[in-house]
């Protein structure tokens, strides 16, 4: 069974610094894998996605990377600014698990001014 | 890109009661469609798998009788949370497919059970 985990749970840091956010996930037959937005009280907005086949995408500010063989994804926030606040999740869409994507817990982040 | 709708976006009932959340593809059908809890500072739990003309799967430990979920049409799902208790209060989200590799979401509904 699919496990994906973020590290850290939470992240507070100042304006204009840059940061990563990490993902693993424990199976690597993914067939592509998702990074997401989440402000408080509201759905999901999809930020990334990467392709199973592809290493990285990037989308202004934000790049992801994709290390499948070793289970592992990186989101880089590059002059982080207190309107990224939010919680960031990383889901895999599985191979073998239909359209079905496994979510990890989640990084809460907090840029301050 | 394809666009699901979820509706309403916030209920707030008395103890007992019945809630029905909706969630309608757009522009697109969906076959299946999904139905995540979250609760405060938790990521995404997958309740059941809704799908189109048939019964819904539901993940271990889901009371089925507690959330009824019906699909009776290629563009609708609902979500019916049976006799609602403060315990079931929470931010509910529903997902569709579009294609083989893109899940959209709803904007979710936060549920108040008084």
């Amino acid at each position: 069974k699919q496990e994906v985990t973020q590290i850290p749970a939470a992240l507070s840091v100042p304006e204009g610094e840059n940061l990563v956010l990490n993902c693993s996930f424990t199976d690597s037959a993914i067939y592509n894998l998702q990074w997401f937005r989440q402000d408080p009280g509201k759905g999901l907005t999809s930020l990334l996605l990467i392709q199973s086949s592809q290493r990285e995408q990037t989308s202004g500010r934000l790049n992801a990377s994709l290390d499948k063989s070793s289970g592992r994804s990186t989101l880089y926030i590059a002059a982080s600014q207190p309107g990224d606040s939010a919680t960031y999740l990383c889901a895999v869409f599985d191979s073998n698990a239909g359209n079905m994507l496994t979510f990890g817990g989640g990084t809460r982040l907090m840029v301050k001014p | 890109g394809a666009v699901v709708s979820q509706h309403p976006s916030r209920v707030i009932c008395k103890s007992g009661t019945s809630v029905k959340i909706e969630c309608r593809s757009l522009d697109f059908q969906a076959t299946t469609m999904f139905w995540y809890r979250q609760f405060p500072k938790k990521s995404l739990m997958l309740m059941a798998t809704s799908n189109e003309g048939s019964k819904a799967t539901y993940e271990q430990g889901v009371e089925k009788d507690k959330f009824l979920i019906n699909h009776a049409s290629l563009t609708l799902s609902t979500l019916t949370v049976t006799s609602a208790h403060p315990e079931d209060s929470s931010f509910y989200i529903c997902s569709a497919p579009s294609g083989q590799t893109r899940l959209f979401f709803g904007s979710g509904t936060q549920l108040s059970v008084l």
